[in-house]
């Protein structure tokens, strides 16, 4: 069964410092990858999708991320964080029957401090 | 832009009640899911429709039911609310991707 963790629970950063959100997932074959931001009190907006070709993916809001088949891993990076980035972050897997199989970890809380 | 949009955002409901929760999205996705969100829970799938008429239970189907008589319309039902169902429910479209509503904050008393 494909599974996806965020090793991370919470993690706080300054303004202005730069961001990896680490994300593994188990699955068999290459899964579609996706990171997705949730502010309090909304839904969850997509930042960015991995399907194939290039490993590193550029998304909305400045974030990127780097798919890594020997590593299973598919970790969010910015360069530079703001406050605004505060927020909980879930990284999600579509494996077996895409488009149905959606399977999300348990999201990282990022506080940003000034 | 892909647009989900639940119909309520903020609902406070008397135990016994019935809850009709509405979603309807904008982009001609087969596939549509209600999940719910509590802390430290994470994200649970309630169900899901793959196409009109046709649902599957997800992980934590008891005390919900849902419909979707159309393509573009997926609806929770709470045959009668209880207060362990105050949570936050969230309505989900995909194709090979999944784009979510703004969710609707349901409290029962």
């Amino acid at each position: 069964a494909q599974s996806v963790t965020q090793p991370d629970i919470h993690i706080t950063v300054s303004e202005g410092a730069s961001l990896e959100l680490r994300c593994n997932y188990s699955y068999g074959a290459t899964p579609y990858l996706f990171w997705y931001v949730q502010s309090p009190g909304q839904g969850l907006q997509l930042l960015l999708k991995y399907f194939s070709g290039d490993t590193l993916v550029q998304g909305i809001k400045g974030f990127e991320a780097e798919f890594k088949r020997s590593q299973s891993s598919f970790n969010l990076r910015k360069p530079s964080v703001h406050w605004s980035d505060a927020a909980e972050y879930f990284c999600a897997v579509d494996g077996l029957v895409h488009g149905q199989n959606f399977v999300f970890g348990p999201g990282t809380r990022l506080s940003v401090l000034p | 832009d892909v647009k989900v949009t639940q119909s309520s955002r903020y609902l406070v409901k008397r135990t016994g009640e019935k809850v009709f929760l509405e979603c309807v999205q904008d982009m001609d996705h087969e596939n549509m899911f209600w999940y719910r969100q509590d802390p430290g829970l994470g994200l649970r799938l309630i169900y899901f429709s793959y196409d009109v008429k046709m649902k599957e239970k997800g992980d934590i189907p008891e005390g919900y039911s849902v419909s979707r008589e159309k393509k573009e319309r997926f609806s929770l039902i709470l045959e009668s609310a209880s207060t362990n169902q105050t949570s936050m429910y969230l309505c989900a479209s995909s194709s090979n991707t999944i784009y979510f509503g703004e969710g609707s904050w349901l409290t029962v008393v």
